[in-house]
Parts: C-alpha cells; structure tokens; sequence
C-alpha cells in the first residue's frame, strides 16, 4: 500500500524567503508528526496533529514555524523568513492514534530536504 | 527534559561479527522504546519496540533488544552481521504520559559491516 509522501523532495530558497513543506500520511492514519533531521543528528520532534488539531507543538523552535491540518489528513509545514539554520531534512511521519499506552509505531516519509542559501 | 544517548556514533564491523549498539534514556516514568533503522538511501523504519512484558524483544532481520529498567537501557544486538545491515540506527524513546506519540531520538549510530 502507499506509504507516507512528502513533496518537495528537495527545496532550494534564499535566505528570508517563505517555503511550504507538504506531507500526505497513510490513510486512516488520524496521528501526524512533523520531524527535523540535522547532518549527524536524529529526528528532532517539531509538532505532532492528532486529527485536525496541533496537539502538541512543543518543539516548534520560534513563531516562523507554523502547521497545519485542515481536513485531517494532508499536513502543511510553513516555515517564514527563513534562515541558513533551517537547512535540514524535514520528516514526516503518520500513525494509529496514539493511547494511554503510549505511541503506535511511526511510519516516516522519505523526507524534504530544505537548503536556505 | 527527557534525552536518548547513543555511546557509539560511528560502527565498523566484519561480516559474521557480533554487534551491540548502546541506548540510554532518562526519564524516570514509564516509556516506550523503539530502535528505527535507515539503509542508504531509504526512509527510517521500526526495527523493533518495546511497550511492555517480555524486556527481551526480537525484531526483524535477526535483531533483538533487552529493556533493562534499573540501567534505563535499551541495547540492540545482533549475533552475526551482514554486509546489507549497513545503515543508520537511531535509538528513540516515547514517554507514556499525556497521550502523545512524540518521540524522542539519539543521534544516531551509523553501522558499517565490510564484506
């Protein structure tokens, strides 16, 4: 079956510019996570959507960033202004909803990576 | 705030040797544990997890790992490598609170097996 897809695969843009970062989950899937990978680094979590709603965006870093998930399913991940800091991979991933117990497994996308020239 | 520490960055192995990889977490409630596993030029995927019962738990591709709670461990191993398990293998820990599935990684353990 299909799995999680990202587009673009790859996004050049200079410095101070505005990008969106599209991801389209496996369907039935009502949990979205958005994650950032760093050279050298492991994902670094960003916000997670259970449904339509940011349930946690904890690890958004400042106010450029910004998602969404108006219909449940595709996710958008806006980034303004943006900076040579930003250059990573973003990923992202689906799952089951999550319960007491804890996450279901995490099915990642190939990711897009983001250069900020 | 809760961390995942991978001891070793940077792994080369022969084929057929034994391989353990570190993973220590630090949070002190209850987690999930997971090991995700990205080959070159592929997407991450779950090797095995841990929620609960048995802490020794077998994943895909011969790789099992032990959840010892008192060391907050969660080392994976395999008993003989192939040259096809060079990849990246990234630790991540979920903590159970809250009903978040938001997972916390390592920085990741890049595995090189030579033929």
């Amino acid at each position: 079956g299909a799995g999680v897809s990202q587009t673009p695969s790859n996004k050049v843009t200079e410095k101070g510019k505005y990008v969106e970062l599209r991801c389209d989950p496996i369907s039935g899937h009502t949990a979205l996570y958005w994650y950032r990978q760093s050279l050298g680094q492991g994902p670094e979590f960003l916000i997670y959507f259970q449904g339509t709603g940011a349930a946690d965006d904890s690890g958004l870093p400042n106010d450029r960033f910004f998602a969404v998930r108006p219909e449940g399913s595709v996710s958008t991940l806006k980034i303004q202004r943006t900076e040579r800091g930003d250059s990573a991979v973003y990923l992202c991933a689906s799952s089951l909803r999550p319960t007491s117990g804890g996450a279901n497994e995490q099915f990642f996308g190939p990711g897009t990576r983001l250069t900020v020239l | 705030a809760q961390s995942v520490s991978q001891h070793n960055h940077h792994v080369i192995l022969s084929e057929a040797a034994s391989l353990e990889l570190g993973c220590n977490y630090s949070y002190g409630g209850t987690v999930n544990l997971f090991w995700y596993v990205q080959y070159p030029g592929q997407h991450l995927q779950l090797l095995l997890k841990y929620f609960s019962g048995d802490p020794l738990v077998k994943g895909i591709k011969g790789f099992e790992a032990e959840f010892i709670k008192s060391k907050f461990s969660f080392n994976l191993r395999k008993p003989s490598v192939q040259w096809s398990d060079t990849a990246e293998y990234f630790c991540a820990v979920n903590v159970r609170s809250g009903n978040t599935g938001k997972l916390i990684f390592g920085q990741g353990t890049t595995l090189q097996v030579k033929p």
